[in-house]
């Protein structure tokens, strides 16, 4: 079983900041990887699907990247609707469907 | 507008049984892979099941295999999840989701399943 660790756990960052979040794979996954966000009481939402392709109506300032065991969602500058939960999700091989134990962007 | 509502969740004693419901629009039913999320109380996400619009295939995490099943309803757009022999450690918000390429690209706002004596 693929295992994604992500770090760090938790970003204390402020609006208008940029936010890298990182996701490692315990082995090779190409670019099978999805990027979500959840807030409290909502829907978790898909951001970026095979590491870079976003999503319908996901904004310019969030991208994904990379490739084999290492990946990296970055929000370019921080809004207020941006401070959440974030997790990665691959899958390859599955199953299982295994998703990373998530990164929480607080407001510093 | 894609919208799926789960129903069904509420309060259990160990042991006991729960059937989930997941009631969808705005999405090809028909051709889409279904499945459940859950999170648990300060926890991750946990993928719990999956099936295939023909329900030719179900995959299901192995700590539920056995004990849980999933099934839907075409006709009606709905999506189930029968939970049997539930444990404390079931307790957690369950999501449905559609499930396209391996990705969950819909959500629903979640049921919540509380497991206790």
């Amino acid at each position: 079983e693929i295992v994604l660790t992500q770090s760090p756990a938790t970003l204390s960052l402020s609006p208008g900041e940029r936010a890298t979040l990182s996701c490692r794979a315990s082995q090779s996954v190409s670019n099978f990887l999805a990027w979500y966000q959840h807030k409290p009481g909502q829907a978790p939402r898909l951001l970026f699907y095979d590491a870079s392709n976003r999503a319908t109506g996901i904004p310019a300032r969030f991208s994904g990247s990379g490739s084999g065991t290492d990946f990296t969602l970055t929000i370019s500058s921080l809004e207020p609707e941006d401070f959440a939960v974030y997790y990665c999700q691959h899958r390859g091989n599955w199953p299982p469907l295994t998703f990373g134990g998530g990164t929480k962007v607080e407001i510093k | 507008e894609v919208r799926l509502e789960e129903s069904g969740g509420g309060l259990v004693q160990p042991g006991g049984s729960l059937r989930l419901s997941c009631a969808t629009s705005g999405i090809n039913f028909n051709n889409y892979w279904m499945g459940w999320v859950r999170q648990a109380p300060g926890k991750g996400l946990e993928w719990v099941a999956n099936m295939h619009h023909d329900g030719s295939q179900r995959y299901y995490v192995d700590s539920v295999r056995g004990r849980f099943t999933i099934s839907r309803d075409n006709a009606q757009n709905s999506l189930f999840l029968q939970m049997n022999s539930l444990r404390v450690e079931d307790t957690a918000i369950y999501y449905c989701t559609s499930f396209w390429s391996g990705y969950f690209d819909n959500w629903g706002q979640g049921t919540l399943v509380a497991v206790s004596s």
